[in-house]
């Protein structure tokens, strides 16, 4: 079976700060990787998704940035966060050329101070 | 573009009894699905129940199920027989052929109440 999982689970960063959030999928092969982030008591904001090693797109211009340097794996940097970055950041899953829904992590809280 | 209308911002419903929880939508790309998600406390999104575009019946998944109205582009939800642990955010999702992406709607946030 397929699992998805990211960490780390909660963060407090000083503004100024890098950050790295990694992702990862165990059990398929060639997935469709994105991150959102989610701020309090919002909807969900697609920032990156991948469909393949290298390959990233960029929905929303910003001081994040996004790699996959492995098949199966994710990762949201910045260089230097901001208090607007603070948020529930949550990565997923899907299956290529099939629109069956995302799975989730269980998702990073963020909390720039 | 592709959006998601969700115009409850929070519902309160008795224990025991049945909820539906609005979503309509707006694609001119004829091949779609439509998702709920429930999304709890701890934050994770949890995957409630799926209706394609091309799917002639309703879609239900136990106490949870679709009422996919094409015409009105609709996709209600309906959880029967509510329980506490209903308590959540509900968000309705779309997914489109040509991007490998979901559009969500802000969400509903369901209390049951004892």
């Amino acid at each position: 079976s397929q699992t998805i999982h990211q960490w780390p689970a909660t963060l407090v960063q000083p503004v100024g700060s890098p950050l790295s959030l990694e992702c990862t999928v165990e059990g398929t092969s060639n997935p469709n990787l994105y991150w959102y982030r989610q701020a309090a008591g919002r909807g969900l904001q697609l920032l990156f998704y991948s469909v393949g090693i290298g390959q990233i797109s960029s929905e929303v211009p910003q001081n994040l940035s996004a790699s996959r340097p492995q098949d199966r794996q994710f990762i949201l940097s910045s260089k230097k966060l901001l208090l607007s970055d603070s948020g529930f950041y949550l990565c997923a899953w899907s299956r290529p050329l099939q629109n069956y829904g995302y799975t989730f992590g269980s998702g990073t809280r963020l909390t720039v101070v | 573009a592709q959006k998601i209308t969700q115009t409850q911002p929070g519902m309160f419903v008795q224990e025991k009894e049945a909820v539906t929880l609005d979503c309509t939508y707006d694609t001119s790309d004829p091949s779609y699905g439509l998702f709920w998600y429930k999304q709890p406390s701890s934050g994770e999104m949890i995957f409630l129940i799926y209706q394609g575009s091309y799917d002639q019946q309703n879609a239900t998944e136990g106490r949870y199920s679709l009422n996919f109205q094409k015409a009105r582009k609709s996709a209600n939800l309906v959880i029967s027989a509510s329980q506490l642990g209903d308590s959540a955010m509900y968000f309705c999702a779309m997914s489109y052929r040509w991007r490998q992406n979901f559009v969500f709607g802000p969400g509903t946030r369901l209390s049951v109440l004892p």
